[in-house]
């Protein structure tokens, strides 16, 4: 079993829609939690960074973390075309994060 | 543009040939991070630098790989005698090391195709 389990998609959504995307863990030290999103054939960029448990909004994107659980999530709001891309779970107890495999997510007009 | 720059972005070679790859991190960034992504997983970690020095280095690090920083500034990372699994994309990171947040900010990385 892998540290970080993430489905890879792909998930296919219609513009506007509320997308749920998930990453469980099995790692307890896990204390920060990022979100990346990547497009195609580009480095990932930083969404969120959330750090133990709670939840944080910036603008369209919220993010959760549940260490109980062990279980996070990103909420993407009214999404929209240029949204689609590959999603990234991370965390890390120390410095060297732990990566998901990435969701693929479209967005159809 | 202030961001993280790699060097090249698509390097494509020969089984057995050695290849280097050059990483600019953001400028005043004391920490340096290399990763391999293959098709459909997350970036791997392979190596890290807290200024000049190279402090974690991954298993999956082999001894046909090598990386440098010297002055603690750009960053390269070298592969001996490429073999066709080295085939990924290769992502440099560099963060501020302010507190824990550690944030990284990532490159876009040098896609290397092996023959």
């Amino acid at each position: 079993q892998k540290e970080v389990e993430q489905d890879p998609g792909p998930l296919s959504v219609p513009e506007g829609a509320i997308v749920s995307l998930n990453c469980t863990y099995s790692n307890s030290a896990f204390q920060y939690f990022m979100w990346y999103r990547q497009y195609s054939r580009k480095g990932p960029e930083l969404l969120m960074y959330t750090y133990s448990s709670g939840n944080k909004e910036d603008g369209r994107f919220t993010a959760q973390v549940d260490k109980s659980s062990k279980y996070i999530s990103l909420f993407i709001r009214d999404s929209q075309p240029s949204d689609s891309a590959t999603y990234l779970c991370a965390m890390r107890g120390s410095y060297i994060p732990t990566f998901g495999r990435g969701t693929s997510l479209i967005v159809h007009p | 543009d202030t961001g993280v720059s790699q060097d090249p972005r698509h390097k494509i070679t020969k089984r057995g040939q050695n290849v280097t790859f050059r990483c600019d991190p953001i400028s005043e960034h004391n920490r340096l991070y290399w990763y391999r992504q293959t098709l459909g997983q997350g970036p791997e970690f392979l190596t890290y630098f807290q200024n000049e020095a190279q402090l974690e280095k991954s298993r999956l690090l082999s001894d046909r790989f090598s990386a440098e920083r010297p002055k603690g500034s750009f960053s390269t990372l070298e592969i001996q005698r490429t073999e066709q699994g080295d085939s990924a994309m290769y992502l440099c990171a560099s963060s501020p090391s302010s507190g824990y947040t550690d944030t990284q900010y990532f490159g876009p990385g040098t896609r290397l195709t092996v023959l």
